[in-house]
């Protein structure tokens, strides 16, 4: 059964740094291409960075470009998301989602973790 | 980057209706859309791909048609487990992007 369990969600100060983790099991995870998408409380989703198999492509909207970081460890088989800057807009629970390859929908979803940015 | 509109925001309908579901792309995108549903407190779920190809799991009453910039999501016979929110998102840019979200609601 494929499982994504995120993890490192929580209050930061605006301007601060925080980094989330995504579990995955069930799956050969160096095989699929990973993801991660944000949702505002009450609001719809949004697509925040996409890395492909082995790490060496990464893809971002402008909203989050320079800011976040993406990055995988097939090893362990772990997904990562490092945030720097942080801005009340980004206050949002985020998704771990697994996708085939680039032009795949998001097949599988983590349950999200909260991250509120709050003075 | 592309955007998805979605239409209507909201629909009230009485369980056992078909109901229809767009979704408007700003430019030709194939047929590179998929469905969402997200039900209330959980994480969204895949639906549809591709337009109108099924999902292992998913009802058959729920279909997907379209191509180009027009997409829909039809439900047959609506059920009580299906008043949540529906989302669209394109793959045929890298930058993926996701509708604003239809909520159907009981009437």
């Amino acid at each position: 059964e494929v499982q994504l369990v995120e993890s490192g969600g929580g209050l930061v100060q605006p301007g601060r740094s925080l980094k989330l983790s995504c579990a995955a099991s069930g799956f050969t995870f160096s095989n699929y291409y990973m993801a991660w998408v944000r949702q505002a409380p009450k609001k719809g989703l949004e697509w925040v960075a996409t890395i492909s198999t082995s790490g060496s492509r990464t893809y971002y909207p402008d909203s989050v470009k320079g800011r976040f970081t993406i990055s995988r460890d097939n090893a362990k088989s772990s997904l990562y998301l490092q945030m720097n800057s942080l801005k009340s807009e980004d206050t949002a629970t985020y998704y771990c989602a697994r996708l085939k390859l680039p032009g795949y929908p998001f097949a599988y979803w983590g349950q999200g973790t909260l991250v509120t940015v709050s003075s | 980057n592309i955007v998805l509109t979605q239409s209507p925001a909201t629909l009230s309908v009485t369980p056992g209706e078909s109901v229809s579901l767009s979704c408007r792309a700003s430019q030709s995108i194939s047929t590179s859309i998929h469905w969402y549903q997200q039900k209330s407190n959980e994480s969204p779920r895949l639906l549809i791909k591709y337009a109108s190809q099924s999902i292992s799991g998913i009802p058959s009453r729920f279909s997907g048609s379209g191509s180009g910039t027009d997409f829909t999501l039809s439900i047959n016979r609506v059920e009580s487990e299906d008043f949540s929110i529906y989302y669209c998102q394109q793959s045929y840019s890298s930058l993926y992007t996701f509708g604003s979200g239809t909520k159907l609601e009981i009437k």
